[in-house]
């Protein structure tokens, strides 16, 4: 199975900064076919469901602020939120979808300063 | 709009059993592969199980094979979890996951809590 771990575990932040979220994989998710990254990240805010932000490595879902930047290749990746909003504190994993079964990281907390 | 509706959770006792189900509205659920994944109190995510869109083909980790056994229904739009045998460890949140092209859109979960 592919390892993914993200860095760090938790973060606190102010309104306004921006934050990077690390993703890294134990093996390669660029796909040569489509010459693409399979990996995604979701959004959890306490209480509720996980929710897609990012899919193929930087493409945003339908609906995403674009304060929501994801990037990386092959087996490293990052998750950038510029001026986080008090709405973005939330959990955040990346996951991927290069082969299955389709593995999650631990998840990164973010939290208020 | 995509709507997955999971009932069936509650309190059960170690060895025990209890069937979870997911209502999917909003799309064509025969066309796609549904996911049970969980997320225990404070913790990661976690694959429970996974169907393809007849149904014919079932896949679960380990850590649940031999007790629990995903099903679907395409003319009622729904998928199942049987859980048998249930231990402590199985505390968690259940959500149900439509996959499309590897990705998951998901319910808004379904607490499982095994304890005596």
């Amino acid at each position: 199975d592919i390892v993914m771990t993200q860095s760090p575990s938790s973060l606190a932040v102010s309104a306004g900064e921006t934050v990077t979220i690390n993703c890294k994989s134990s093996q390669s998710l660029f796909g040569s076919v489509r010459q693409k990254n399979y990996l995604a990240w979701y959004q959890q805010k306490p209480g509720q469901s996980p929710k897609l932000l990012i899919y193929l490595a930087s493409t945003r879902e339908s609906g995403v602020p674009d304060r929501f930047i994801g990037s990386g290749s092959g087996t490293d990746f990052t998750l950038t939120i510029s001026s986080v909003q008090a709405e973005d504190l939330a959990n955040y994993y990346c996951q991927q979808y290069y082969d299955t079964p389709y593995t999650f990281g631990a998840g990164t907390k973010l939290e208020l300063k | 709009e995509v709507q997955l509706v999971e009932t069936g959770g509650g309190l059960v006792q170690p060895g025990r059993s209890l069937k979870l189900s997911c209502v999917a509205s909003g799309f064509t659920f025969s066309s796609y592969w549904m996911y049970w994944i969980r997320q225990a109190p404070g913790k990661g995510l976690e694959w429970v199980s996974s169907i393809n869109t007849d149904g014919g083909s079932t896949y679960y980790p380990d850590s649940v094979k031999g007790r629990f056994t995903i099903s679907r229904d395409n003319a009622e739009n729904t998928v199942y979890l049987q859980m048998n045998s249930l231990r402590s460890e199985d505390t968690a949140t259940y959500y149900c996951a439509k996959e499309i092209f590897g990705v998951f859109y998901w319910g808004q979960g379904v607490m499982v809590t095994v304890s005596s």
